[in-house]
C-alpha cells in the first residue's frame, strides 16, 4: 500500500507570492490533517479535513487555507508569503479523524520544505 | 489552551533504558499519543494512551497518569537507531463544544551514544 505523498518536496518562493501544496492520503483514508513544523515551535496544527469538510482549524492567519476533494486528496494554500512561513509542511492521513476520539494513528507524508526569501 | 512540556534534549547509552517525560495542563483530556521522528523524516506513530497505566509494545512502553497530567515513554535496550525526536501529543475536547483537537509538544531529541 502506498504511503502518504506530498508534492512538491521542496519549494522556494519570495515574499508576497502564494503557494499551493498537495497531499495524497493513503488509499482508503478519508481524514487529512496539515501541520507546520519549525525548529522553535515544533509541530503546529493547521487544518483537519474529513470527507471534504474542514473539522478543525489551528491558530493561523487567514492567509492559510485548505480544501479536500472527493477523492480525499487535499491542498493547502498560503497567500502573501512571509519570511516566517518558511517551514516544513507535513500532511497526515488516517482512517478516522483525530478529532473524532478513540484510537487514531496518523500516517505522515515526507513533507514539503518551503523556503521564503 | 493546553501546555505540553517535554525535555528538549536527552542523551543515553546504547543498551540502557531511557524514560522521556511529558507533562500537560489541560481540561477535556481525551488521549495522549507518542510519535518518533528521525532527522529529516516524517513522524511515525508509536503509542496511544487514554486510560491510566502502562502500554507495552516491544522495547517501547508508554505510561499515563490522567490525575497527574503525566506520561512517559520508556525505551529499553537502546539501539543507535533510536536516536530521534520523540513527540508527545494530547487530544482535548474543547469546553465550548466542537471537535476535539490534537496538540503536539515541541519534542525531545534523544541521542544514543555507544
Amino acid at each position: 500500500k502506498a504511503g502518504v505523498t506530498q508534492t512538491p518536496r521542496y519549494l522556494i518562493k519570495t515574499r508576497g507570492q502564494q503557494v499551493t501544496l498537495s497531499c495524497s492520503p493513503i488509499s482508503g483514508h478519508r481524514s487529512v490533517s496539515w501541520y507546520q513544523q519549525t525548529p522553535g515551535q515544533g509541530l503546529q496544527f493547521l487544518f483537519e479535513y474529513f470527507s471534504e469538510t474542514q473539522r478543525n482549524k489551528g491558530n493561523f492567519p487567514g492567509r492559510f487555507s485548505g480544501r479536500q476533494f472527493s477523492n480525499s486528496r487535499s491542498e493547502m494554500n498560503v497567500s502573501t508569503l512571509e519570511l516566517g512561513d518558511s517551514a516544513l509542511y507535513l500532511c497526515a492521513s488516517s482512517l478516522s479523524p483525530p478529532s473524532g476520539g478513540g484510537y487514531n494513528e496518523q500516517f505522515f507524508g515526507p513533507g514539503t520544505r518551503l523556503t521564503v526569501l | 489552551g493546553q501546555n505540553i512540556d517535554q525535555p528538549t534534549e536527552m542523551t543515553a547509552t546504547e543498551g540502557a533504558i531511557v524514560q522521556i517525560n511529558c507533562t500537560y495542563q489541560t481540561s477535556g483530556f481525551n488521549g495522549l499519543f507518542w510519535y518518533q521522528q528521525h532527522a529529516g523524516e516524517a513522524p511515525t506513530f508509536l503509542s496511544y494512551n487514554v486510560l491510566d497505566g502502562l502500554e507495552e509494545k516491544g522495547r517501547f512502553s508508554s505510561f499515563l497518569s490522567r490525575s497527574k497530567g503525566y506520561s512517559y515513554l520508556l525505551l529499553k535496550e537502546l539501539q543507535m537507531k533510536d536516536s530521534a525526536s520523540y513527540l508527545c501529543a494530547v487530544r482535548v475536547s474543547p469546553n465550548s463544544g466542537g471537535y476535539q483537537k490534537v496538540t503536539f509538544g515541541t519534542g525531545t531529541k534523544l541521542q544514543v551514544i555507544p
